[in-house]
């Protein structure tokens, strides 16, 4: 069961912008902060955004997230080469017995 | 600099048991919680569970999958996690990565820091 849903795949050129998207319900993104992950090939998960719209150090700000209701979205532009990768977004989920949840996750592909 | 490195993965027959390690380092690990989370092969990324810290008395949150059948220590004098897997299902088959987890009262904001994953693999 995935309680966050993301599109499977995304697609621009470089130098272009791509939103993803996470939508949820009011017992996770709707009660608590979102955050995001980016996944390169056979690496782990790395933090690119926490409590909704923060960046860690070294992300840079090309990368933005927000949160609206019951979804949130990842912004990335002037995208590059390197960003190639699967990215999830992940919250808490309020219902009792789930705890914490992540999207379905989507790749995105730089043309 | 903050360094989780996990071990003890390997293959283990269906009904089987495993224990997995998380080394921590570069954090004042006693003060963190501390999760884990797995990733089937080409599947997305699952929370297992979670450690809260001393102060709020080690508590432990499972998920459904693998509540009572997966339990989360920590020996914060050897700064380490543990996974002890009982009753193995072909399920179960995934990288299981220990995450440095921020964590407000019960609720998870994210996971700062990864290890870079042990697989564990379950044959029936």
């Amino acid at each position: 069961q995935s309680f966050l849903t993301q599109p499977p795949s995304v697609s621009a050129a470089p130098g272009q912008r791509v939103t993803i998207s996470c939508s949820g319900s009011k017992s996770n993104i709707g009660n608590n902060y979102v955050s995001w992950y980016q996944q390169l090939p056979g690496t782990a998960p790395k933090l690119l955004i926490y409590e909704n719209d923060k960046r860690p150090s070294g992300i840079p700000d090309r990368i933005s997230g927000s949160k609206s209701g019951t979804s949130a979205t990842l912004d990335i532009i002037g995208l590059q080469t390197g960003d190639e990768a699967v990215y999830y977004c992940g919250t808490w989920d309020s219902t009792l017995g789930v705890g914490g949840v992540f999207g379905t996750g989507t790749k995105l592909t730089v043309l | 600099e903050v360094q989780l490195v996990e071990s003890g993965g390997g293959l283990v027959q269906s009904g089987g048991s495993l224990r997995l390690s998380c080394a921590a380092s570069g954090f004042s690990y006693s003060n963190h919680a501390l999760s884990w989370v797995r990733q089937a092969p080409g599947k997305g990324l699952e929370w297992v569970g979670r450690t809260r810290n001393k102060a709020n008395s080690y508590t432990t949150d499972y998920a459904a999958s693998v509540k009572g059948r997966f339990t989360i220590s920590r020996d914060d004098s050897k700064n380490s996690l543990y996974l002890q897997m009982n009753s193995l299902r072909a399920e179960d088959t995934a990288i299981y990565y220990c995450a440095k987890s921020t964590v407000r009262g019960v609720i998870i904001y994210y996971f700062d820091y990864w290890g870079q994953g042990t697989l564990v693999t379950v044959s029936s």
